[in-house]
């Protein structure tokens, strides 16, 4: 059964701190894995990584894919309370549409 | 339109209840899915749409369910003789053609049963 895990469930740090959300998964047919940003509504998209290795980046959040290890981790750096949210990450089949989600960490930046 | 839109926003209603919830997907996106988020849980595959054929239905949790788009745009989730485990926030999501494209959700709609 495809397997898609979060740690940790959930976080809080303070303003400033960095912070690092792990994803392991484990599926067939891997295509993609992505990572997307919930607060109060609709998730927002962050990165998807297909490729090993390749740092993604967008200001302080950064992410990076281990196909061999089969994990995938995001970075925030100098954690702003703007930053605080659920983060998902989902994982899409090269067999199929759906995307197929961890449960998410819950992160709360404190002042 | 600027991003995927779904309404109602809240729907309570009483069990048994059939209830049907919209989506309109970013403009151009011909690919339209359909999850469920209940509560304390990560999001569940329903549907895929593409274009206005489904060719992955394998989320759909019973016959209740049942999800139609037309002209490849707007998409209707009906829900038939609602009960009280389908009270979940449903979510759409919209990519434009082509596998590699990330997909973009709306805001999505609160169903509680009472």
């Amino acid at each position: 059964e495809d397997k898609v895990v979060q740690s940790p469930l959930s976080l809080v740090v303070h303003e400033g701190d960095t912070v690092t959300l792990n994803c392991s998964y484990e599926v067939t047919n891997f295509r993609s894995l992505l990572w997307y940003k919930q607060e109060k509504k609709a998730p927002t998209f962050l990165f998807m990584l297909t490729s090993s290795g390749i740092e993604k980046k967008s200001g302080r959040l950064s992410s990076i894919l281990d196909k061999k290890e089969l994990f995938s981790i995001l970075n925030i750096t100098a954690t702003q309370t703007g930053d605080s949210a659920v983060y998902l990450c989902a994982v899409e089949k090269d067999s199929g549409y759906a995307l197929n989600f961890g449960k998410g960490t819950s992160l709360l930046v404190t002042p | 339109g600027a991003g995927v839109s779904q309404s109602p926003s809240n729907k309570v209603t009483e069990k048994g209840k059939d209830v049907e919830l919209r989506c309109d997907p970013i403009s151009g996106h011909t690919a339209l899915y359909w999850y469920r988020q209940r509560l304390g849980q990560g999001l569940e595959f329903l549907i895929y749409f593409q274009g206005n054929s489904a060719p992955d239905k394998s989320g759909l949790p019973s016959d209740r369910f049942s999800a139609e788009r037309t002209g490849e745009s707007v998409s209707t989730l009906t829900i038939q003789r609602t009960q009280q485990e389908d009270s979940a926030v449903y979510l759409c999501a919209s990519s434009s053609q082509g596998r590699r494209q990330p997909q973009h959700f709306g805001d999505g709609t609160r169903l509680s049963i009472l």
